[in-house]
């Protein structure tokens, strides 16, 4: 199966820093990529769709300029949290599209922001 | 925008069991509907995927059913085991959207031995 990364796994920053994080189609192209956010005990809750050389969409309610998203290539797009706060803390993921219907999920980005 | 809501909620059963896991979802005008599993702390692997034209799909244990009309998706697992512990999410994808998956809470399955 195809396979999708994130890096950092997991990541501890100060509020005010900003924190990047990369999702990487390994073993396919993706013109399309999709990120979400996932507070405990909830369920996954789409934030933006990543298109590679477009801007990103971003759903309602998802601030566009705290969430800054890049898909410069079509194995890459990343995720910055601009001036991250206490409530940015997060479980965020990437998904990788393929073809008319398959996605692949990333394992996560664990953002705790003191 | 797409709601989705699973039933129940958490489930914890001995092994060996056959599982019904429900989920509904508002707008049936759906290309697809695909079940996950999530393990703590991990991302998502996908189960199963039925097309919108299919009324179900079959992986070893695992068999899911669709009844796009009434807005409603079933998920048997077959002679449940301890290796199946983990949270188990449906997300149906619209045709005009594709790829923007909508997700339910999930239900948290439990088998002990």
């Amino acid at each position: 199966g195809a396979v999708v990364s994130q890096h950092p796994s997991r990541v501890i920053c100060k509020s005010g820093t900003s924190v990047k994080i990369e999702c990487r189609s390994l073993d396919f192209q993706a013109t399309t990529m999709f990120w979400y956010r996932q507070f405990p005990k909830q369920s996954l809750m789409l934030m933006a769709t990543s298109n590679e050389g477009s801007k990103a969409t971003y759903e309602q309610g998802v601030e566009k300029d705290k969430f800054l998203i890049n898909h410069a290539s079509l194995t890459l797009s990343t995720l910055t949290v601009t001036s991250a706060h206490p409530e940015d803390s997060s479980f965020y993921i990437c998904s990788a599209h393929r073809g008319a219907w398959e996605q692949f999920f990333g394992p996560g980005t664990r953002l705790t922001v003191l | 925008k797409q709601e989705v809501t699973q039933i129940p909620a958490a489930l914890s059963v001995p092994e060996g069991e056959n599982l019904v896991l429900n989920c509904s979802f508002t707008d049936s005008a759906i290309y697809n509907l695909q079940w996950f599993r999530q393990d703590p702390g991990k991302g998502l692997t996908s189960l199963l995927l039925i097309q919108s034209s299919q009324r179900e799909q079959t992986s070893g244990r695992l068999n899911a059913s669709l009844d796009k009309s009434s807005g409603r998706s079933t998920l048997y697992i077959a002679a449940s085991q301890p290796g199946d512990s983990a949270t188990y999410l449906c997300a149906p994808d619209r045709g005009s959207t594709l790829g923007r998956l909508y997700f339910g809470r999930g239900t948290q399955l439990t088998v002990w031995p």
